[in-house]
């Protein structure tokens, strides 16, 4: 039974380039989650979907940062225009539904030259 | 004031020893009170969940919540050196998001 799964595990980018993260949420799991962890800080809420649907973006920066969940494949979080302050760690979480509990995948570990 | 407050340590204690892990928040809303564990360079796992005031227990681990204080605990009994990671409270917002504190980070040396 396969966790909550993230790729690419460690994703080094220029400034200027794109990340694009994925995750694929355990099996049964509509709701995915993202957080940012940033070095010595706390993991912060990004986006919440369901699938085709933002349900809560409340905590993404306005500009560059965009997440999708779309009927077939994994959630994506895209990162255009990449800066060095974007270099974080970044989670992806799902649940069965809203107020469920929440299981976390590995992580991504962006490193922004 | 930060919604979620956490002592990020660190904290070193001998094996054996009982360990007292805290977070306050400041908005009286919430009712639900996790504690998560990160070990180095991995994502957090689910440790307990406790819903408005009270104990839970399991095995070595009790979480208490006191919503009068705005206050909860995790305890750690007979704490190991397994146990040495990062301890995150967190509580869940209005649209299912979790708020989560800084992190405790832990090492229990043998």
């Amino acid at each position: 039974n396969a966790g909550v799964m993230q790729n690419p595990r460690h994703l080094v980018r220029r400034r200027g380039q794109e990340a694009r993260l994925r995750c694929s949420p355990m099996k049964g799991h509509s709701h995915v989650y993202w957080y940012r962890q940033l070095p010595e800080e706390g993991l912060k809420f990004m986006v919440y979907l369901q699938k085709e649907n933002i349900i809560d973006e409340s905590g993404m920066p306005k500009e560059r940062f965009s997440a999708e969940f779309p009927k077939e494949g994994p959630s994506i979080l895209r990162i255009q225009q990449v800066v060095r302050g974007d270099s974080a760690a970044y989670f992806c979480a799902s649940s069965s539904g809203q107020g469920e509990t929440q299981y976390f995948g590995p992580g991504t570990r962006l490193l922004v030259l | 004031q930060k919604e979620v407050e956490q002592d990020p340590g660190p904290l070193s204690v001998p094996e054996g020893a009982i360990v007292s892990l805290n977070c306050t928040y400041s908005n009286s809303a919430f009712q639900y009170f996790m504690w998560y564990r990160q070990y180095s360079r991995k994502g957090p796992e689910l440790l307990m969940y406790t819903y408005s005031s009270g104990n839970k227990e399991d095995g070595r681990f009790t979480a208490q919540v006191d919503k009068s204080s705005k206050y909860i605990s995790l305890f750690i009994r007979d704490s190991q050196p397994s146990d040495s990671a990062t301890y995150l409270c967190a509580m869940w917002g209005s649209q299912g998001n979790l708020i989560f504190g800084k992190g405790t980070k832990l090492s229990v040396k043998p």
